[in-house]
């Protein structure tokens, strides 16, 4: 049972825009999310989190958005960049271990 | 070593051997984490390690597989008459302690024929 969905499979924006990932969840237990960047035959690498005790949390370009009520998050990336292309990954927990979902390839082209 | 290391990153085997996947976390991480994905999917949780406590092993497939953390570091995923559905990518990620942030290594891919 998928407890983390990410129903986008895949995003195209153009560079210089803002890319929007988004993540929904149906644990309410969850008390800690995360999204990770993965490049092809890499492993995924650690880009941003945020606790259920806040509604955002921003690095650079990366922003997260917690909406516990709708049980949501999203990945803002402003401006999107080129290397931003890669498949982003959210992932939830509520201990130890991560519940990922399936991940949304995003492309950002020129 | 600055993160994660794997090996080997590359394994095709017949099905019915066994294998066995190595991990090094980073140097410190107390809490050491096993996952696989499989073509299409989300990562899937195997196995966890924390210390010198017993392994949180519920997320393992099958009793084909086992894995073990020597001397508080270096785990070893272990996988015993291997079958195509086990192919995947092996995924193994280390943590300060845990529940915190976990950082992945590069993984293994996996392919049995």
């Amino acid at each position: 049972d998928q407890q983390v969905k990410q129903n986008s499979p895949s995003l195209s924006v153009q560079e210089g825009r803002i890319s929007i990932l988004n993540c929904d969840y149906t644990n309410s237990m969850f008390d800690y999310f995360l999204w990770y960047k993965k490049y092809p035959a890499e492993g995924p690498t650690f880009l941003i989190s945020i606790s259920s005790i806040k509604d955002k949390n921003e690095d650079g370009r990366f922003t997260v958005f917690l909406n516990k009520s709708a049980k949501h998050l999203s990945l803002h990336i402003v401006p999107s960049q080129p290397g931003d292309s890669a498949v982003y990954f959210c992932a939830a927990n509520s201990g130890y271990a991560l519940n990922f979902g399936k991940g949304t390839s995003l492309l950002v082209t020129p | 070593g600055a993160g994660v290391s794997q090996s080997p990153s590359n394994k095709v085997t017949e099905k019915g051997k066994d294998v066995e996947l190595r991990c090094d976390p980073i140097s410190g991480h107390t809490a050491l984490y096993w996952y696989r994905q499989s073509l299409g999917q989300g990562l899937e949780f195997l196995i966890y390690f924390q210390g010198n406590s017993a392994p949180d092993k519920s997320g393992l497939p099958s009793d084909r597989f086992s894995a073990e953390r020597t001397g508080g570091s270096v785990s070893t995923l272990t996988i015993q008459r291997t079958q195509q559905e086990d192919s995947a990518v092996y995924l193994c990620a280390s943590s300060l302690g845990g529940g915190g942030t976990q950082y992945f290594g590069p993984g293994t891919r996996l392919l049995v024929l």
